[in-house]
């Protein structure tokens, strides 16, 4: 099975600062990588698929990039509802794993 | 308004069975392949299982295979995750969520999960 490394596992930033997440798989996925942005007492939300399609209503300070088996999750400008566990998510072969999840705190 | 709405998550003893159920609406059920992802208390998520939308093709994770039956009703619009032979690392929330959308044959949109229900709690003790 195909493992997904995320980094870092904490992440502590302010209101606008520009956020970087990493997702590393442990083979080549092509471009199959999604991120889920997930809040307290809440079910995922999908951000963004086929490693940089912003999903419907997504806002665009959120973007994606990568290839093969790296691939990062970028916040443009943090705002206070981005505070949250984010996920990323591979897909080779009817096999679907997640990373471990990156929590998004307030410095 | 698409809508997933689980249920049957409640406390049940080691080595004990279980049948989740995942209502769907607001969609074209029969077009959509339905999947099952849990989440253990405070941990990440964890794919399960899914069915393609004929039913036909089925995949489990090794954590769960053989012990967790995964159907479908396309008339009622519902997915059932029977659970047997439980132990207490299948406890957490259980969350249904579509994936591909096929038509005519074709499937697109398979690697990623779109639509996610509230969830049902799973809770395996004694």
């Amino acid at each position: 099975d195909i493992q997904m490394t995320q980094s870092p596992s904490t992440l502590s930033a302010s209101v606008g600062d520009r956020v970087t997440i990493t997702c590393r798989a442990s083979q080549s996925v092509n471009t199959w990588l999604a991120w889920y942005q997930q809040k307290p007492g809440k079910a995922p939300k999908l951000l963004i698929y086929k490693t940089s399609n912003l999903e419907n209503g997504v806002p665009s300070r959120f973007s994606g990039s990568g290839s093969g088996t790296e691939f990062t999750l970028t916040i443009s400008s943090l705002q206070p509802d981005d505070f949250a566990t984010y996920y990323c998510q591979q897909y080779n072969t009817y096999s679907w794993t997640f990373g471990q999840g990156t929590k998004v705190e307030i410095k | 308004e698409v809508q997933l709405v689980e249920s049957g998550g409640t406390l049940v003893q080691p080595g004990g069975s279980l049948r989740l159920s995942c209502a769907a609406s607001g969609f074209t059920f029969s077009n959509y392949e339905i999947h099952w992802v849990r989440q253990a208390p405070g941990k990440g998520l964890e794919w399960v299982s899914n069915i393609s939308t004929s039913g036909t093709f089925i995949h489990y994770a090794d954590s769960v295979k053989g012990r967790f039956t995964i159907s479908r009703d396309n008339v009622k619009n519902s997915v059932i995750l029977q659970m047997n032979s439980l132990t207490a690392e299948d406890t957490g929330l259980y969350y249904c969520a579509t994936g591909g959308h096929c038509t005519s044959g074709l499937c697109h949109d398979v690697a990623h999960f779109q639509h996610w229900g509230q969830g049902t709690l799973v809770t395996v003790s004694s």
